[in-house]
């Protein structure tokens, strides 16, 4: 149990598109999802969290009108990166805490999303 | 703004002793987590602290946060080929709304 998938697993796409990358809990509810970046070979930086029908809080630095955050069910979170440029190339990656755990703090992460931009 | 080192870098050790991480913060911090990453893998969460002074363990993986809520570490007893990874630690500052800053991870090597 507690799954979490991504997709697409990687993608590439040119300087100036938009880009959306889906995080599903498989099989449980989430009302809270994280969205991370890492760059190779460095740590987690945590972007923001996606709360279930509500805006996301966004950590100190992170552009929301850049990386667009949108939690419209329970097991889903999509993050839109917009006019993507070279420097928004990571590795992106979610994860969900279990609504029905109550006060546990356990994450479970997705697979992650290779994203190039060229 | 708020520092998050981890220490050792890097660690080998040879199957069956013991290894510790250690977390260290420039800011007083409202929780610490945990996560392990395998080579190639994703993150997995081990635990989060948020008391003074308290003290988790997991079969043989001991964790400790600091009475000033300004370090941690994590200790793990008679590793075994199985902890190999990168094990990072996150912390969230105290006072209102403060960022989360994940540490720079020490990747262990178990020889078998």
């Amino acid at each position: 149990g507690a799954v979490v998938s991504q997709h697409p697993s990687w993608v590439i796409c040119k300087s100036g598109t938009s880009v959306k990358i889906e995080c599903r809990s498989l099989d449980f509810q989430a009302t809270t999802m994280f969205w991370y970046r890492q760059f190779p070979k460095q740590s987690l930086m945590l972007m923001a969290t996606s709360n279930e029908g509500s805006k996301a809080t966004y950590e100190q630095g992170v552009e929301k009108d850049k990386f667009l955050i949108n939690h419209a069910s329970l097991t889903l979170s999509t993050l839109t990166v917009t006019s993507a440029h070279p420097e928004d190339s990571s590795f992106y990656i979610c994860s969900a805490r279990d609504s029905w755990t109550g006060s546990s703090y356990e994450q479970y992460f997705g697979p992650g999303t290779r994203l190039t931009v060229t | 703004g708020q520092q998050v080192m981890q220490i050792p870098q890097y660690q080998h050790v040879q199957e069956g002793e013991d290894f510790t991480t250690y977390c260290n913060s420039s800011t007083t911090l409202s929780n610490i987590q945990w996560y392990k990453q395998r080579p190639g893998g994703h993150p997995v969460f081990l635990i989060q602290l948020v008391k003074s002074g308290e003290v988790k363990k997991q079969k043989r993986l001991t964790f400790q946060f600091g009475e000033a809520k300004k370090n941690s570490s994590l200790h793990i007893t008679a590793t075994q080929t199985t902890d190999v990874g990168t094990y990072f630690c996150a912390g969230r500052g105290s006072g209102g709304y403060q960022k989360v800053t994940f540490g720079t991870g020490t990747k262990l090597q178990v020889i078998p």
